[in-house]
């Protein structure tokens, strides 16, 4: 069974650029999330998506970050413009079913805001 | 305001010996915990689960220990293996409609031959 894939792995971009990340979580997943980890911190939770809909969206800040699934499948998150604050790594997980079941993660992406 | 802390930073261990990792949580109202072992480059990876109903849950070498009244859980590996080595991280379920999981910041395990 393929895990979750995300990409890309590494973006380095300066301040108030904007970046997309994509995840696609295991196959038959319906949940699935993105998780904002800072250096020396646990991962957080930025948005939840059951199918295409969003379950969960109260710590992502929508002035500058974005995600999208469509079709219940792939999802991407956007971030316009890029803050320093935002370097991190970013994760997405998908899980077959809620309210809780294992989460499976993705390797992730480092992002680093110059 | 953390609602699940680990306030280990790190831990080193001799091979074959017991590690134990400890958590502590705020929110009376968590009703699953989860320890996430996370390997560098990599997303984490579960490792072990408990309930809230359940004080104790054994897999293998791992074990957690769940102490309500204290709100603590703790996870023992016996005995340490150097591929132990890794980050672990103790996460809390909110319970309700969602699955979305609380993390604590980490312990960062060396197991050391």
């Amino acid at each position: 069974e393929a895990g979750v894939a995300q990409s890309p792995r590494y973006k380095i971009i300066e301040k108030r650029q904007s970046v997309a990340f994509w995840c696609n979580p295991i196959s038959g997943h319906a949940t699935l999330y993105w998780y904002q980890q800072i250096l020396g911190q646990g991962p957080k939770l930025l948005i939840q998506f059951q199918n295409n809909g969003v379950v969960d969206d109260s710590q992502l800040p929508k002035d500058r970050f974005s995600a999208e699934r469509l079709k219940g499948v792939d999802s991407t998150l956007k971030i316009q413009p890029a803050k320093l604050e935002d370097s991190a790594v970013y994760l997405c997980a998908s899980s077959s079913s809620t309210p809780w079941n294992e989460q499976f993660f993705g390797p992730g992406t480092r992002l680093t805001v110059l | 305001d953390q609602q699940v802390k680990q306030n280990s930073p790190s831990l080193s261990v001799q091979e074959g010996r017991i590690s134990i990792l400890n958590c502590d949580y705020t929110n009376s109202m968590f009703d699953y915990f989860l320890w996430y072992k996370k390997y560098p480059a990599e997303g984490p990876t579960f490792l072990i689960s408990i309930s809230s109903i359940k004080d104790k849950n054994e897999d293998g070498r791992f074990t957690v220990f769940l102490n309500k009244s204290a709100k603590h859980l703790s996870l023992h590996i016996v005995p340490s293996q150097p591929g132990d080595s890794a980050v672990y991280f103790c996460a809390a379920n909110p319970g309700g409609s969602q699955g979305n999981l609380i993390f604590g910041k980490g312990t960062k395990l060396s197991v050391k031959p």
